[in-house]
């Protein structure tokens, strides 16, 4: 298993600015992953944090959108740039440990206005 | 991209009933997870099946895949208030390093 941590838990943000929201785990993870859930929807994979090269992301999703960094193998960032109240949303890391289980972050509550 | 469909979306159950989630996929998986998100909180990696027909259980929870790898079931005995939250079955095909999460199925429960 593993442990993860997000920061901030939540946040209000006005729209045009950015946030950066971090994901720690307690030990090293080759597999880091970003999500949105939408408030009563499923999980939606935004991208694939990947160590020592550029994320991967999924359609829909755009680097200068949501920009993500991989310095290590215990952490990540994602940014939401330049919001909009569509942006609002809940937004999970997660972790692949062995057998393809993967652990999921707390969560970070954004609201945009 | 490939996926999975899973109903029912909605769940109202008595307390102490019996209830089934079912997912589908249009092609063979390579192995199925389920899922647990309770109210205001994360998913929680409940259990894995890689093999055909596999059945495991957990207490009151049956989980099942099919003898195709297409498709999966999470049986839930004598539902109790602790059950409510929401249910996801994530495929996983080897062709591919992601999971893909069905629509989930949210339970509610009547005393």
């Amino acid at each position: 298993s593993a442990v993860i941590s997000q920061k901030p838990s939540r946040d209000i943000c006005q729209r045009g600015t950015s946030l950066t929201i971090q994901c720690q785990v307690d030990s090293q993870v080759t597999m880091m992953f970003w999500y949105r859930q939408q408030p009563g929807q499923s999980l939606t994979l935004i991208a694939t944090a990947n160590q020592g090269s550029e994320a991967t992301y999924e359609s829909g999703f755009v680097i200068d959108k949501f920009p993500i960094s991989r310095p290590n193998l215990t952490f990540s960032t994602l940014t939401v740039s330049n919001m909009s109240p569509e942006d609002s949303s809940i937004y999970l890391c997660s972790v692949e440990v062995e057998d393809y289980e993967q652990y999921f972050g707390p969560g970070t509550r954004l609201t945009v206005t | 991209g490939q996926q999975v469909m899973q109903i029912p979306q909605y769940q109202h159950v008595q307390e102490g009933e019996d209830f089934t989630t079912y997912c589908n996929s249009s092609t063979t998986l390579s192995n199925i997870q389920w899922y647990k998100q309770r109210p205001g909180g994360h998913p929680v990696f409940l259990i894995q099946l890689v093999k055909s027909g596999e059945v495991k259980k957990q207490k009151r929870l049956t989980f099942q895949f099919g003898e195709a790898k297409k498709n999966s079931s999470l049986h839930i005995t004598a539902t109790q208030t602790t059950d409510v939250g929401t249910s996801f079955c994530a495929g996983k095909w080897s062709n591919d390093y992601k999971l893909s999460f069905g629509a989930g199925t949210t339970v509610t429960v009547r005393a």
